[in-house]
Formats: structure tokens, C-alpha cells, sequence
């Protein structure tokens, strides 16, 4: 069965520091998407970035980068130069098959910045 | 463009009652899902509906069911309830598979 490692329970930061949170998954599919969502204290998860078994090209959106490497199946998150704003539980996803199935939650880091 | 909506934003029920939770998906989207969010934990797949049909199920027991309609609504129905299903009840659409899911406020569910 397919399952999302998120080793790194709780982690803070000084404010402006940068951070990489872990993500390790396991799957017998070649078709999959790997995703991360950022759930701040409102509850309501954001959805930040997916990618595709087949893509391995590494991305960058701002301060957010992301490095997926399916030879370590590991797909980690970057923030660089940390903000207060960026405080939340962040959780990496795994879905398996064309359709999107089996969706499947690591628990969860929690990332505290602090001014 | 509204986004996902779900109904209601909370509900306290006692043991053994019976509850409907309500999501109207993104516009153009087709597919909802839903999830039950322990405290401290990730989400958990509880099933999947397209085109009406329940597509994928997790590891959720009978009592947990759902319905979805022609215009893509669903609902979550939760019978006998358990204080174990306290828990924030999260709503995704998506349009078909593989594709990215954005997520409703969520339902607050808690069981006394």
C-alpha cells in the first residue's frame, strides 16, 4: 500500500532562516502525483504544488522551491528567507493511477516561524 | 469564481445520531472527495464521487456514506455516531483525476 513519510514532526525558525521539510513516499505505481498542501490556523488547506511521476525537474515559485527525486523517493519543500506568514502545517500527498487515486496524507509538519 | 463550500462550518452531535455534511464543488470541477482530519493528524480518504457514482472508497466503515448530484454537489452522511468521528470533515473537487484538489473550510464535527 502507498504510504507519505514525514519525518520532521515540529520545526521553528527565525525569522528570514530558510528550511526544507522532508517528504519520503513509497509506491509500486509508475503513475503517480506527488502534491504539497499548507494548512494554516484557519484550517483551510492551500493547495501548493503537484507533480507527476514522469517529471522530475525540480521547481521553483518564489521563495518556494521543490526537489523531487525518485531515485531517493523523496520529494522535499524549500522555503527560503522564511516569513512569520509562513507558519502552518504543511502536508505532502500521494495519489496514485491516472484518475488521481488512493490519495494518501503524510501527517503533517509543523513549521513555526518566529519573528 | 466561487471556490469549494461546504455546510456547515460546525455541528455537535451526540452519540448515535445521524449527520448530512453538505459541499458544493469549485465551478467546472466534477469530482468530490472527502476527508476526516483527526486533530494533529493528516487527512484520511474516506471516498470519491464522479458522475455520480462512489469511484474509490478508503478504509472508512458502512456507516460513513455519501451521494452525489447532477450539478457535481455531494453530501456526507455519517450514521451511529461515535465520539471517534469528532473530527473536521474536509470537502475536494477536482476536475477528473490526477489533477489538483482544492479544498473546502470544512465541517467541524464534534461528538458528545
Amino acid at each position: 500500500a502507498q504510504k507519505v513519510t514525514q519525518a520532521q514532526t515540529e520545526i521553528s525558525v527565525v525569522e528570514k532562516e530558510d528550511v526544507t521539510l522532508d517528504c519520503v513516499y513509497e509506491t509500486r505505481d509508475t503513475t503517480y502525483y506527488l502534491f504539497w498542501y499548507k494548512q494554516p490556523p484557519s484550517g483551510e488547506l492551500v493547495f501548493l504544488i503537484r507533480r507527476n511521476s514522469f517529471d522530475e525537474q525540480n521547481e521553483i515559485s518564489g521563495r518556494y522551491s521543490w526537489n523531487f527525486q525518485k531515485s531517493t523517493s523523496s520529494f522535499n519543500f524549500t522555503i527560503t528567507a522564511s516569513q512569520v506568514v509562513d507558519s502552518a502545517v504543511y502536508f505532502c500527498a500521494l495519489s496514485e493511477g491516472n484518475y488521481g487515486q488512493n490519495f494518501v496524507f503524510g501527517p503533517g509538519t509543523r513549521l513555526s516561524v518566529l519573528p | 469564481d466561487a471556490g469549494v463550500t461546504q455546510s456547515p462550518t460546525h455541528l455537535i452531535k451526540t452519540r448515535g445520531q445521524q449527520v448530512t455534511l453538505r459541499c458544493s464543488p469549485k465551478s467546472g470541477h466534477d469530482t468530490v472527495s472527502w476527508y476526516q482530519q483527526a486533530l494533529g493528524q493528516g487527512p484520511q480518504f474516506i471516498f470519491q464521487y464522479y458522475e455520480e457514482e462512489e469511484r474509490q472508497r478508503g478504509n472508512f466503515p458502512d456507516r460513513f456514506s455519501g451521494h452525489q448530484f447532477p450539478n457535481y454537489s455531494s453530501e456526507l452522511n455519517v450514521n451511529a455516531l461515535l465520539l471517534g468521528d469528532s473530527a473536521l470533515y474536509l470537502c475536494a473537487s477536482s476536475l477528473g483525476g490526477g489533477s489538483e484538489q482544492f479544498f473546502g473550510p470544512g465541517t467541524r464535527l464534534t461528538v458528545l
